[in-house]
């Protein structure tokens, strides 16, 4: 696709049900970061992967939050056991390499609702 | 660590009037600046963007933005406001040492016919 696609557009779950996220980043672009947009916190980095390297996590508010890359390309981003702040929106995005120039396209973003 | 600000929650102008939007930054070297803009219900989209050179930018949908060192400013500004302009504007920074943006809270524009 042209851009950024996230899945599914809405969630809404139960407080401690497991979620997962999808992005399919921009083909090409090797980089791909994950951001939460809430209204008390703002938009905060969450994940960040490059290519084959390990992720960068240092964002994860808790180890309930995990994600992945399958084949340099699709990322999930996993939340365990939900809890009601985990109510956000979830923004993926994704970069032409990591060189500071780069701009970051984002994706229309999944919103979660834990009740 | 690096950081943004705008001051203003929310910018009110008239359609044709001139736009700000008031962006500063701290970062421990020089900087990488974006603005994205936030319609209702989609993503963020890329408006413009300043690595190094002319410390005037100009983007999409007619914004530029002027980077001034001295007052680790970053202001977007758009000459002659259009109602479509209304959304959530947000500032970034983004360390050259480091890959992830830092986002200012954003500035909430409304542009009243």
């Amino acid at each position: 696709g042209a851009g950024v696609s996230q899945s599914p557009s809405n969630k809404v779950t139960e407080k401690g049900k497991d979620v997962e996220l999808r992005c399919d980043p921009i083909s090409g672009h090797t980089a791909l970061y994950w951001y939460r947009q809430s209204l008390g916190q703002g938009l905060e980095f969450l994940i960040y992967f490059q290519g084959n390297s390990a992720p960068d996590k240092s964002g994860l508010p808790s180890d309930r939050f995990s994600a992945e890359r399958t084949g340099g390309s699709v990322s999930t981003l996993t939340i365990q056991r939900t809890q009601q702040e985990d109510s956000a929106v979830y923004l993926c995005a994704s970069s032409f390499g990591t060189s500071g120039w780069n701009e970051q396209f984002f994706g229309p973003g999944t919103r979660l609702t834990v009740l | 660590a690096q950081s943004v600000a705008q001051p203003e929650d929310q910018v009110n102008v008239a359609e044709g009037n001139p736009l700000t939007v008031k962006c500063t930054y701290s970062v421990s070297g020089n900087p990488y600046l974006f603005w994205y803009v936030q319609y209702p219900n989609r993503g963020l989209q890329f408006l413009l963007k300043y690595i190094t050179g002319d410390n005037l930018v100009k983007g999409s949908y007619g914004f530029e933005a002027e980077f001034n060192k001295s007052q680790t400013s970053f202001h977007l500004k758009k000459p002659s406001a259009l109602v479509s302009d209304s959304a959530l504007y947000f500032c970034a920074v983004r360390d050259p040492n480091d890959y992830k943006l830092s986002f200012g809270a954003g500035t909430t524009v409304t542009v009243r016919a």
